[in-house]
């Protein structure tokens, strides 16, 4: 089944402490893409990543880092989680890079910083 | 710079009546228009999109919406809903680069009550 796959799906953490949320692709997609979730606020895109060893910044970066060493793998790390991450975050993909392209999310990973 | 403004943060709705959502988007270049649609404790999931031609746009579930570039709407229509469409609603734009993807609107709650 092609799918995005998030791992954890809950977290509870304290502040400072490195955590890494994993995300992978089963569809042979070129483009990948973090978002975090806030009421009121929707959706808004953290880092993405165009193909591998390519990524960049969205619209809230700060406090995150991501890799691409693999075309299906694009974890997200938070190396000194503050309460300010409690968040729901999302990964998504899409086959390539154009603005057209439909994208696929996963289930989410809910984040609970004490 | 584009956003995406919904007008409604909720809807209430009697089940079998029709519906609008309403999502007006600013943007400098041309864009790709989406509906998205959250089910509870899941991911999103594509609903409709916008690329070109026909300004009037099916998706599942029985939705429709239509591109109106004067107005610059495209807002979301159900002739009668189901209990079942009870979920939080987003609309978002996409520019032809495709590099930063989606900027996504706050979402609209639907709620359907028997």
């Amino acid at each position: 089944e092609a799918q995005v796959t998030q791992n954890p799906r809950y977290l509870i953490t304290v502040t400072g402490k490195k955590l890494t949320v994993t995300c992978s692709q089963n569809m042979n997609h070129e483009y990948m893409s973090w978002y975090r979730q806030d009421p009121g606020l929707g959706l808004r895109q953290i880092y993405y990543s165009m193909n591998v060893e390519v990524t960049d910044k969205g619209d809230v970066p700060e406090g995150y880092k991501v890799s691409r060493k693999e075309k299906r793998n694009f974890p997200l790390i938070l190396e000194s989680p503050s309460p300010n991450q409690t968040s729901l975050y999302f990964c998504a993909s899409r086959p390539g890079t154009g603005g057209g392209e439909t994208q696929y999310f996963g289930p989410g990973t809910r984040l609970l910083v004490l | 710079a584009q956003s995406v403004t919904q007008l409604d943060s909720q809807v209430p709705v009697f089940e079998e009546a029709p519906v609008e959502l309403r999502c007006n988007y600013s943007s400098s270049v041309s864009v790709y228009l989406f509906w998205y649609v959250q089910y509870p404790n899941q991911g999103l999931q594509l609903l409709l999109k916008y690329l070109s031609g026909s300004t009037l746009v099916k998706g599942i579930n029985g939705f429709e919406a239509e591109f109106n570039k004067s107005q610059t709407s495209f807002h979301l229509r159900k002739p009668s809903v189901h209990i079942s469409d009870t979920a939080e609603y987003f609309c978002a734009v996409s520019g032809d680069t495709g590099r930063r993807a989606l900027t996504f609107g706050s979402g609209t709650r639907l709620q359907v009550q028997p």
